[in-house]
This record gives structure tokens, C-alpha cells and sequence, in this order.
């Protein structure tokens, strides 16, 4: 099964702005690989930020934004807050058949 | 509001078997298709498997595949994991989810160990 790669940590600034990536092994990551974003903090289950590769659910905080930049899935947070302080990761649909997770970036917000 | 809560866990020698459920309220369970995604401690999450809203498509991850099923009751509202073979490799809270929607439950521990 694939691969899916993450940044495995990046600092911003309180109000900066911060692009995370997501690749796959196979290719570019296109929008028919549905890709999804998730934040987890620790000690709690994850949550979904952005489905479809940059649709929101109603918690999702307008500061981020989902997109497909350079043959990968992107998750840019503008406008960084010390609440954002999280892991995320990414997940990637094959073909509806398997799913695979990155190893997550650990975001430090300072 | 949506709650799915997962049960049994617990702590099992390699080689047995667990069977885990998800109890699904809140939302209309059978219109739904559901994952089970670990995270073994300290490390990220995986991808286990996938059952479509009917039952009829099932999808596993290479590492469980031939040891884990996933199967659904929709008449109960609930998702299950049978997990046989199981090794020291399987150590890990379990999830049931809904990932398009953001359904997650709160986890379950699996601890394989003699």
C-alpha cells in the first residue's frame, strides 16, 4: 500500500501563517484521492478539519483552508492561534478500496 | 447528538482474539460508511478498515488483513471489529468513525501481552 508523507514538525508564529503537505508515494495527490484533515490534541480523539479536499465542517475555524498545491494535499492555517497547537494529519482515499494516514505534523504555535 | 461509543478492550495474550463494538446514536447509523482507525501509543494514527452504509464493501489495511473483519448491525446501531491472531503489534487505542462526517468515538485500549 502507499505512503503518504507529512512534514514531521513546524513552528509558526501567534498570527502567522503556515502551510502543511501532504504526498503520496503513487503520484500527485489529486482531488480523487478525497483528502481530509485532522487535528489531534493530546489526550483526545482526532476531529475532522476538511474533507474533500477543502470542505469545512461547521466547527472548522475559518483560519484554516484546504487545497491541492504542487501535486499535494494542503492544509494552510493563516492567522495562528495558541489554541491551534496540535498534531494533524492528513488521510488519502485509493480508489475507495484503502485508505492511508501520514505520520502527522506536530504543529508548535510560538 | 452523535455519540459512538466503543467497548471491548482490554488486555489479551498474542494469538487470541477480541471482538470490539462501536454503539452508534444520535444520527442515522445505516446511512453511514464507518472506519476503524488505531493509534498505538505515542505514535499516529492508522487506518484498520472500512464497511460501506449497507455492508456490502469491506476493506482492511495489508497489516490486518486475514486476522481483522469488520462487519455492522444496522438493526443495532453498531460496528464491530473481530480481531484474531492478534500480536504485540495490535497494542493500540481503537476508534470507530465516520471520518467524512466527523463521528469519532472516544477510543478503546487494546493491550496484546503475555
Amino acid at each position: 500500500q502507499a505512503v503518504v508523507t507529512q512534514e514531521p514538525s513546524l513552528t509558526v508564529s501567534p498570527g502567522g501563517t503556515v502551510t502543511l503537505t501532504c504526498g503520496s508515494s503513487t503520484g500527485a495527490v489529486t482531488s480523487g484521492h478525497y483528502p481530509y484533515w485532522f487535528q489531534q490534541k493530546p489526550g483526545q480523539a482526532p476531529r475532522t478539519l476538511i474533507y474533500d479536499t477543502s470542505n469545512k465542517h461547521s466547527w472548522t475555524p475559518a483560519r484554516f483552508s484546504g487545497s491541492l498545491l504542487g501535486g499535494k494535499a494542503a492544509l494552510t492555517l493563516s492567522g495562528a492561534q495558541p489554541e491551534d497547537e496540535a498534531e494533524y494529519y492528513c488521510l488519502l482515499s485509493y480508489s475507495g478500496v484503502f485508505w492511508v494516514f501520514g505520520g502527522g505534523t506536530k504543529l508548535t504555535v510560538l | 447528538q452523535v455519540q459512538l461509543v466503543e467497548s471491548g478492550g482490554g488486555v489479551v495474550q498474542p494469538g487470541r482474539s477480541l471482538r470490539l463494538s462501536c454503539a452508534a446514536s444520535g444520527f442515522t447509523f445505516s446511512g453511514y460508511g464507518m472506519h476503524w482507525v488505531r493509534q498505538a501509543p505515542g505514535k499516529g494514527l492508522e487506518w484498520v478498515a472500512f464497511i460501506s452504509y449497507d455492508g456490502s464493501k469491506k476493506y482492511c489495511a495489508d497489516s490486518v488483513k486475514g486476522r481483522f473483519t469488520i462487519s455492522r448491525d444496522n438493526s443495532k446501531n453498531t460496528l464491530y471489529l473481530q480481531m484474531n491472531s492478534l500480536r504485540a503489534e495490535d497494542t493500540a487505542v481503537y476508534y470507530c468513525a465516520s471520518v467524512r462526517e466527523d463521528y469519532w468515538g472516544q477510543g478503546t485500549l487494546v493491550t496484546v501481552s503475555s
